[in-house]
Formats: C-alpha cells, sequence, structure tokens
C-alpha cells in the first residue's frame, strides 16, 4: 500500500516571498503520478500541479514548481512570488496508473497562509 | 460546462436517519470515486466504480453504499447515519480507471453533520 506523509500541519509565508512545502511518499511501484492539490476556504479541490514518475524532468506551472527526487520518495511544491490567494490548504497525493482503482492517495495537508 | 454537481452542499441530520448524497457527471466519464475528508487525516477514499453496475469498496467503506444504474449518476447512501460520519464528502469523476492523471473532476463538497 501507498502512503503519503506531508510532516508540517501549517506554514506562513509573507507575501511575494518564497515558500516550499514538503511531501514524501512510500511505494514500490515504478510507475506513478504525484499530484498537489489546492483548497481554498470555497472547499472546491484545484489541481495545482502533476508530476509524472517516469519524467525525470520537474514540472512547473507559472508560479508553482516541484522538486521531484525519486529515489528519495520526495516530492516538494515551490510557490514563488507568494500571493494572497494562494492562502488554503494544500494536499500532496500519489496515483497508481495501473489496476481496477486508480484512486488518490493523500497526505494530511498542510495550511498554507499568505501574510500581506 | 463539464462539472461533477454534488448535493446538498450541507446537510445536517440526525442519527439513524438514511440519507443520500447524490453525485452526478455530465462527461460521460466511465470512473468515479467517493472520498471522505476530516481533519488530521487527508481525504479517504470510500468508494469507487469502473462503470455501470460495477463498484467496489475503497479504504473507509463501513457504513456507507452506494449504486451506479447509470453512467452519470454515483449516490452514496447513509442507511443509519452516526457522527463518526460527520465528515466532508468529495466525490470525483475521471474518463476511465488509470486515466486519473489527466485529471480527476472534483464535486464541491457536501458537508454532513450527525448529531
Amino acid at each position: 500500500a501507498q502512503t503519503v506523509t506531508q510532516s508540517q500541519p501549517e506554514m506562513s509565508v509573507q507575501e511575494a516571498e518564497t515558500v516550499t512545502l514538503s511531501c514524501t511518499y512510500d511505494t514500490s511501484e515504478n510507475n506513478y503520478y504525484l499530484f498537489w492539490y489546492k483548497q481554498p476556504p470555497s472547499r472546491q479541490m484545484i489541481l495545482v500541479i502533476r508530476q509524472e514518475a517516469y519524467k525525470q524532468q520537474n514540472a512547473t506551472e507559472n508560479r508553482f514548481s516541484v522538486n521531484f527526487q525519486k529515489a528519495a520518495k520526495s516530492f516538494s511544491l515551490k510557490i514563488s512570488d507568494s500571493q494572497l490567494g494562494d492562502t488554503a490548504m494544500y494536499f500532496c497525493a500519489f496515483m497508481k496508473p495501473t489496476g481496477a482503482n486508480s484512486k488518490l492517495t493523500f497526505g494530511k495537508g498542510i495550511t498554507l497562509s499568505v501574510r500581506p | 460546462e463539464a462539472q461533477v454537481t454534488q448535493n446538498p452542499r450541507y446537510l445536517i441530520t440526525v442519527t439513524g436517519k438514511k440519507l443520500t448524497v447524490t453525485c452526478s457527471q455530465n462527461m460521460n466519464h466511465e470512473y468515479m470515486s467517493w472520498y471522505r475528508q476530516d481533519p488530521g487525516l487527508g481525504l479517504r477514499q470510500i468508494y469507487y466504480s469502473m462503470n455501470v453496475e460495477v463498484t467496489d469498496k475503497g479504504d473507509v467503506p463501513e457504513g456507507y453504499k452506494v449504486s451506479r444504474k447509470e453512467k452519470r449518476n454515483f449516490p452514496l447512501i447513509l442507511e443509519s447515519p452516526s457522527p463518526n460520519q460527520t465528515s466532508l464528502y468529495f466525490c470525483a469523476s475521471s474518463p476511465q480507471t488509470g486515466q486519473g492523471a489527466r485529471g480527476y473532476t472534483f464535486g464541491s463538497g457536501t458537508r454532513l453533520t450527525v448529531v
């Protein structure tokens, strides 16, 4: 079974600064996907970024980028130029794309606050 | 607009009173799933469905039932709700099992309180 660990329950960052959210995972699979989801106070689950395990290049989406270390099973999210609208809970998630159930396995989440 | 629609958004009920949370998607997705979100636990899968009439248990299925009679609908049924089922519930869909990497679509959530 896969597990996803987010050890920091809360973080705070000044507007316009850079912040990194940590995530580690455990799996015996070689082919999988990793995601970061954002959940603002509206409760909507918003996909921020995804990484395919077989790709060595780190994924980037505008101000969001990841540091994917496959051997270390680490998948951190870097938010550059933090904005007030980035205030939300962030979840790291794992998915095995094969088999009958392509479920997402989530971490516990981290609450990020962006200070003006 | 492509979306997953959950109803209701908020629900307060009493212990033992049967309830159904509806989920409908308009994208012709084959795979649908229910999750519950609890503080400090993240989201955990309750049930999933690979297609019409094909459903199976996820990680926390106790106390829940589902059905998939039509492709678009995947209701979550609590036959006899208990306070430990107080939670935030999400329905999600993807085109097929194994294709969630292209993007799951989540509903907007149902906040359930059982007193």
